[in-house]
C-alpha cells in the first residue's frame, strides 16, 4: 500500500539559511500534518491542512509556513534556521471522513550548522 | 487542555518476557481518541494501534493487547513474548477531534529494550 512520502530524506543547512520540506499524503487523504521531533523528545505538532485550508496550528514558529497544494501535496517552508531547529520533521495524513489513525511518513532530519 | 503521561521512562527485558506499557491521559473531551505508536531505532512512527474513547472493549490483535479504562484515564499496552524486534520506542497519543484539535498530542515515550 502507498505510504507517505517526504523529501528530502536528510538536509543540512547553515543558520540563517532557508529550508523547504516536502510532503506527498497517502492516496485519498484529505488531510496533512507537520510534526516536529528533537533529540530524545516526543514529536510536537507544528499545524495541519484540510482541504487545503489551514485547519490547527500548534507551536509553529512564525519563521516557519506551510501550505496545502491542489494535489494535496503540503510543503513546509523554514527560513532564518537555527540551530535549535535540528530535528527530525514528519508529515502525517489522515482522512477525516474514514479512519482516524495518522499514517507517518519517514521524517526528514535536518541539521543545522 | 489535553496530557498524556508515560511514566516509564525506560524498560529492559528478556526476550519472551510480557512487557506492559503505562498511558495515562488527560482530556475534557467525551469524545476522543487514544492511539499507540512504535518508533524503532530507524527513526519513522509506525501506528499500532487505536481505541475510541465510546468503546472500552479490550482485544488482543496478535501479541498485542490492550487496556483501556475510562475510570482511570488510563490506556497501556501490552506486548507477549516480547522479542529483540519490539525494541523501540514507545508512543501513547491522544486527538480530541470534537473540538477540532485532530492533531495527536503524544506522551514522552517509553523506551523499551528487548534482551536476547
Amino acid at each position: 500500500a502507498a505510504g507517505v512520502i517526504q523529501s528530502p530524506r536528510h538536509l543540512i543547512k547553515e543558520k540563517r539559511e532557508t529550508a523547504t520540506l516536502k510532503c506527498y499524503p497517502i492516496p485519498r487523504h484529505d488531510t496533512v500534518y507537520w510534526y516536529q521531533q528533537g533529540p530524545g523528545q516526543d514529536p510536537q505538532f507544528l499545524i495541519s491542512f484540510y482541504e487545503k485550508m489551514q485547519s490547527d496550528k500548534g507551536s509553529i514558529p512564525d519563521r516557519f509556513s506551510a501550505q496545502q497544494f491542489s494535489d494535496y501535496h503540503s510543503e513546509l517552508n523554514m527560513s532564518s534556521l537555527e540551530l535549535g531547529d535540528s530535528a527530525l520533521y514528519f508529515c502525517a495524513s489522515s482522512s477525516q471522513t474514514g479512519e482516524v489513525e495518522q499514517y507517518f511518513g519517514p521524517g526528514t532530519r535536518l541539521t543545522v550548522t | 487542555a489535553q496530557k498524556v503521561t508515560q511514566a516509564q521512562t525506560e524498560i529492559s527485558v528478556v526476550e519472551k518476557e510480557d512487557v506492559t506499557l503505562d498511558c495515562v491521559y488527560e482530556t475534557r473531551d467525551t469524545t476522543y481518541y487514544l492511539f499507540w505508536y512504535k518508533q524503532p531505532p530507524s527513526g519513522e512512527l509506525v501506528f499500532l494501534i487505536r481505541r475510541n474513547s465510546f468503546d472500552e472493549q479490550n482485544e488482543i490483535s496478535g501479541r498485542y493487547s490492550w487496556n483501556f479504562q475510562k475510570s482511570t484515564s488510563s490506556f497501556n499496552f501490552t506486548i507477549t513474548a516480547s522479542q529483540v524486534v519490539d525494541s523501540a520506542v514507545y508512543f501513547c497519543a491522544l486527538s480530541e477531534p470534537d473540538t477540532g484539535r485532530r492533531a495527536l498530542t503524544f506522551g514522552s515515550g517509553t523506551r523499551l529494550q528487548v534482551q536476547p
